[in-house]
């Protein structure tokens, strides 16, 4: 069975204060890690797709990059609107056309001015 | 706006009652899935479907059901509600292929409270 464990599961953060959030997984074939951002009462929003051990992406403040068996978000110098939950989900291989995500449980970032 | 829209926003409902969800995915997205988030189990896996087949299922209750139309858009229902059934319902969406990475677009939710 996938699993997806996220740490730590809240961090507060200073404006400024660059940090990491860490993604392990544990996936029988690893089709696609994905990194999203959820805000209070609202649905997941899209942030990288990372397929394979070495790969990095960056937007705005942020970086994804991805090992064998985990993935982290570093956030650089962040600010009070990169608040949110970030969640972390693995797509396995081996599921013909399912391509459903197994996500973690979450890191809630609290970032103060 | 990620271009998948769930209706309705809220829905409260009592015990043992029925409801239907709504889902409309972004425009040529073939694949429509659907999740389930609770504050102690986080975001669960339901059901997928692709144009119009059921393509796989995760921890969906017996009395939960789904379909999906030949306009693509998808309807879960609930029915004979418990308590526990209170929950944020999310749709999302993928584009179709052969292969490949399918990153999941999220509509906005409904909120389901069971009193």
């Amino acid at each position: 069975e996938d699993q997806v464990t996220q740490s730590p599961e809240a961090l507060r953060l200073q404006e400024g204060e660059s940090s990491s959030l860490n993604c392990s997984y544990t996936v029988s074939g690893l089709r696609g890690l994905f990194w999203y951002r959820q805000d209070p009462g609202k649905g997941p929003e899209f942030l990288f797709t990372l397929y394979s051990a070495g790969e990095e992406k960056e937007k705005e403040r942020l970086k994804a990059t991805l090992t064998k068996k985990e993935s982290f978000l570093h956030i650089t110098a962040p600010k009070p609107e990169d608040s949110a939950t970030y969640l972390c989900a693995v797509q396995a291989r081996g599921g013909g056309s399912n391509y459903k995500l197994t996500f973690g449980k979450g890191t809630l970032l609290t970032v103060n001015p | 706006d990620s271009g998948v829209t769930q209706t309705p926003k809220h829905l409260i409902t009592a015990t043992g009652q029925r409801v239907t969800l709504r889902c409309s995915p972004r425009s040529g997205d073939l694949s429509v899935y659907w999740y389930q988030q609770s504050l102690d189990q986080g975001l669960q896996f339901l059901i997928q479907y692709y144009n119009g087949e059921e393509r796989a299922k995760g921890n969906i209750l017996e009395r939960f059901s789904a379909q999906q139309f030949p306009d693509l858009h998808s309807e879960l229902n609930l029915s004979s509600l418990e308590l526990g059934d209170s929950a944020l319902y999310f749709c999302a969406s993928s584009v179709a292929g052969t292969s490949g990475v399918r990153e999941q677009f999220f509509g906005p939710g409904t909120r389901l409270t069971v009193l």
